[in-house]
């Protein structure tokens, strides 16, 4: 069973930084292009990067190029979200995703999620 | 940067047609997938390359795509398929970057 835990969440000043993990496990982890999407409160999902099963490439949505980083570790199964310089606009919750097998980036497997809160 | 619009809100009654429709500038040249979510949890793809279905998505669930418009229809819509839809696509440019319509909140009562 494919399954994708989140962490790292939590309430963080404007300005200020957080790392978000999800540990994978019931896949090869390292035969699979991840993605990070988020929702904010009461608002649609937002694609926000994806990186390729060897980590040689990484896009942005226009929005956190330059602020964000995604990486992962593939001994560890983890995929990761560094998120700098955050602003109230980044509040959401931040789901960790498999892409599927479709040729295209396009989200098989969701995890629950985690809630970024970005205020003062 | 690449935008798919999506009316906000659909209404049918139970055991009509709904029809959720998508545009986007790109969409001649790339598919359209779909997702459902229902409150409280992770989405859902119902429909993946324009219409095609993923096991388990029961066959009233339909995609289809001409020009800039891709269009999810739900035949005999069900109290339980009330839920917000999400069409997805990537970006026009070539690389590997996706995008999500703004959701389309189906009212099924």
């Amino acid at each position: 069973e494919v399954q994708l835990v989140e962490s790292g969440g939590g309430l963080v000043q404007p300005g200020g930084s957080l790392r978000l993990s999800c540990a994978a496990s019931g896949f090869t982890f390292s035969s699979y292009w991840m993605s990070w999407v988020r929702q904010a409160p009461g608002k649609g999902l937002e694609w926000v990067a994806n990186i390729k099963q060897d980590g040689s490439e990484k896009y942005y949505v226009d929005s956190v190029k330059g602020r964000f980083t995604i990486s992962r570790d593939n001994a560890k199964n983890s995929l990761y979200l560094q998120m700098n310089s955050l602003r109230a606009e980044d509040t959401a919750v931040y789901y960790c995703a498999r892409d599927g097998d479709y040729g295209d980036p396009v989200v098989d497997y969701w995890g629950q999620g985690t809630l970024v809160t970005v205020s003062s | 940067s690449y935008e798919l619009t999506q009316p906000p809100s659909v209404s049918v009654s139970p055991g009509q047609t709904a029809r959720i429709t998508c545009s986007g500038d790109a969409l001649p040249k790339k598919y359209a997938y779909w997702y459902q979510q229902k409150s409280g949890q992770a989405p859902v793809l119902v429909i993946y390359e324009d219409s095609k279905r993923p096991s388990g998505i029961p066959e009233r669930f339909s995609g289809s795509s001409s020009g800039t418009m891709a269009t999810l229809t739900i035949s005999g819509a069900q109290v339980e398929d009330e839920a917000d839809y999400y069409c997805y696509s990537t970006d026009s440019s070539g690389n590997h970057r996706g995008v999500f319509g703004g959701g389309t909140k189906l009212t099924v009562l």
